[in-house]
C-alpha cells in the first residue's frame, strides 16, 4: 500500500524567502505526482501535476520535481509571499485498483509568510 | 462553472443521528469521489464511482457508511447512526475521466461535528 510523507508538518519564514517543500512515497510504480494548495476552510486546489515520465513542472514561481527511483518529489516556491499561506499537499497516482486509479494523499505541509 | 458544490457546510449532530452530505459534481465529470480529512489520518480515500456506478468503496470505515450516486449531478454520503469519531471534514471532488493524470476537482467541504 502506498504511504505518502511530507516534511515538515509546519514551516514558518519571512516574506521574500525561497523555500522547499519535501514529499517521499513508498511505491515507485507511479502515474504521476501531484500538489495541492488547501487554504483554511476550503478545499483543495491542484498547483501542479508531473506525468511519472517527466522530472519537473513549472508554473510561475512554482516548481516541482520528481524523482521516480528515490521516491521523492519536492516544491519550491521563489521569493514566498504572504498570499503563499497555506496548507501544501503532495498525493501519488498509483496503479488501478478495479480499474481506476486512486490519489494517495500526504498530510500536508503548513507554511506560514510572515510579512 | 459554479464547481464542486456541497452541502451542507458545516453539520453539528448529536451521536446517535442520521448524517446525510450531498455533493454536486462538475457538469460533464464522469468520476466523483469521496474524502475524509482529520488532523490524525490527513485525507484518506472513502469511496469514487465512475458513470455513477461505485467501484471501490474499500475506504468505507464500517456498514455505518453508505454513499449513492442516482444520477451523474448528485451524489450523498449517509452516516448512520454517527458517531463522534466521525467528526471530520467531507470532501467530494470530481474528475472528467478516471485513469492517469486527470486532475480532480475538489468541493468546498462539510465540516461534520458530532457530539
Amino acid at each position: 500500500k502506498q504511504e505518502v510523507t511530507q516534511i515538515p508538518a509546519a514551516l514558518s519564514v519571512p516574506e521574500g524567502e525561497n523555500l522547499v517543500l519535501n514529499c517521499s512515497f513508498t511505491d515507485s510504480a507511479i502515474y504521476n505526482l501531484q500538489w495541492f494548495r488547501q487554504d483554511p476552510g476550503k478545499g483543495l486546489t491542484s498547483l501542479l501535476l508531473i506525468q511519472s515520465s517527466q522530472r519537473e513542472q513549472t508554473s510561475g514561481r512554482l516548481n516541482a520535481s520528481l524523482d521516480k527511483s528515490s521516491g521523492r518529489s519536492t516544491l519550491y516556491i521563489a521569493a514566498s509571499q504572504p498570499g503563499d499561506s497555506a496548507t501544501y499537499l503532495c498525493a501519488s497516482e498509483t496503479p488501478p485498483h478495479g480499474g481506476y486509479s486512486t490519489l494517495t494523499f500526504g498530510k500536508g505541509t503548513m507554511l506560514l509568510v510572515s510579512p | 462553472d459554479a464547481g464542486v458544490i456541497q452541502s451542507p457546510r458545516h453539520e453539528v449532530t448529536e451521536m446517535g443521528q442520521e448524517v446525510t452530505l450531498r455533493c454536486k459534481p462538475i457538469s460533464g465529470h464522469n468520476s466523483l469521489f469521496w474524502y475524509r480529512q482529520t488532523m490524525m489520518r490527513g485525507l484518506e480515500l472513502l469511496i469514487y464511482f465512475n458513470n455513477n456506478v461505485p467501484i471501490d468503496d474499500s475506504g468505507m470505515p464500517e456498514d455505518r457508511f453508505s454513499a449513492k450516486m442516482p444520477n451523474a449531478s448528485f451524489s450523498t454520503l449517509k452516516i448512520q447512526p454517527s458517531e463522534p469519531r466521525d467528526s471530520a471534514v467531507y470532501f467530494c471532488a470530481s474528475s472528467p475521466q478516471p485513469g492517469t493524470g486527470s486532475e480532480q476537482y475538489f468541493g468546498p467541504g462539510t465540516r461534520l461535528t458530532v457530539t
